[in-house]
């Protein structure tokens, strides 16, 4: 099984502020097969990038995703009000599929 | 526009049973593999099961192994999860997702609205 970290835990910044999250993973995500999930209180997640880099359908391109092998990052350029979340990584690379711990961008 | 409708959940005593219905609408049903991913409360993302668009494959995670079971009417856009032999740790709330593209193991692109399952004596 794939073990997923995600870091830091929380991530307290500004809005306008250029906000890092990273995932890493136990053993190397075969074809970069990572995605990121948005999630707001009492929503169902929502699928932001897909193949580590590619943005899913109506996502803003303030936010982007890089890595390969075991290392990953999303990056949101300009944080707007509504981007304030929880955002998860998972791999399907391999089953069981597996999800990142999760990281909070909270309002500084 | 792509729906998908949750529903099912409650409060049940441990080693009690319950069935989870995804209604799906707005895409070719059969045409794709579904998921249910669960959320304890509080806590982040868990895999639970997943089934190929004809229904002739399936795949669980170790936890539910056993006792929980995926299906899926596609003359009914419908997706199932058969929970038997609830524990206190299945409590969270049930997801179920739309794959992305063709393959079973795969990320998800549209997701239900949570059903929530209580197991508590």
């Amino acid at each position: 099984e794939i073990v997923l970290t995600q870091s830091p835990g929380t991530l307290s910044l500004s809005p306008g502020e250029r906000a890092t999250l990273s995932c890493r993973a136990s053993q190397s995500v075969s074809s970069s097969y990572l995605a990121w999930y948005q999630q707001k209180p009492g929503q169902a997640p929502r699928l932001l990038i897909y193949g580590a880099s590619s943005r899913a359908t109506n996502i803003p391109d303030r936010f982007s995703g890089s890595g390969s092998g075991t290392d990953f990052t999303l990056t949101i350029s300009r944080l707007e009000p509504e981007d304030f979340a929880v955002y998860y990584c998972q791999q399907y690379g391999s089953s069981p599929l597996t999800f990142g711990g999760g990281t909070k961008v909270e309002i500084k | 526009e792509v729906q998908l409708l949750d529903s099912g959940g409650g409060l049940v005593q441990p080693g009690g049973s319950l069935r989870l219905s995804c209604a799906a609408s707005g895409f070719t049903f059969s045409s794709y593999a579904m998921s249910w991913v669960r959320q304890a409360p509080g806590k982040g993302l868990e895999w639970v099961s997943s089934i190929s668009g004809s229904g002739g494959s399936a795949y669980y995670a170790d936890s539910v192994k056993g006792r929980l079971t995926i299906s899926r009417d596609n003359s009914k856009n419908t997706l199932y999860l058969q929970m038997n032999s609830l524990r206190a740790e299945d409590t969270a709330v049930y997801y179920c997702a739309k794959a992305y593209g063709d393959y079973v193991i795969t990320c998800f692109d549209y997701w239900g609205q949570g059903t929530l399952v209580t197991v508590s004596s």
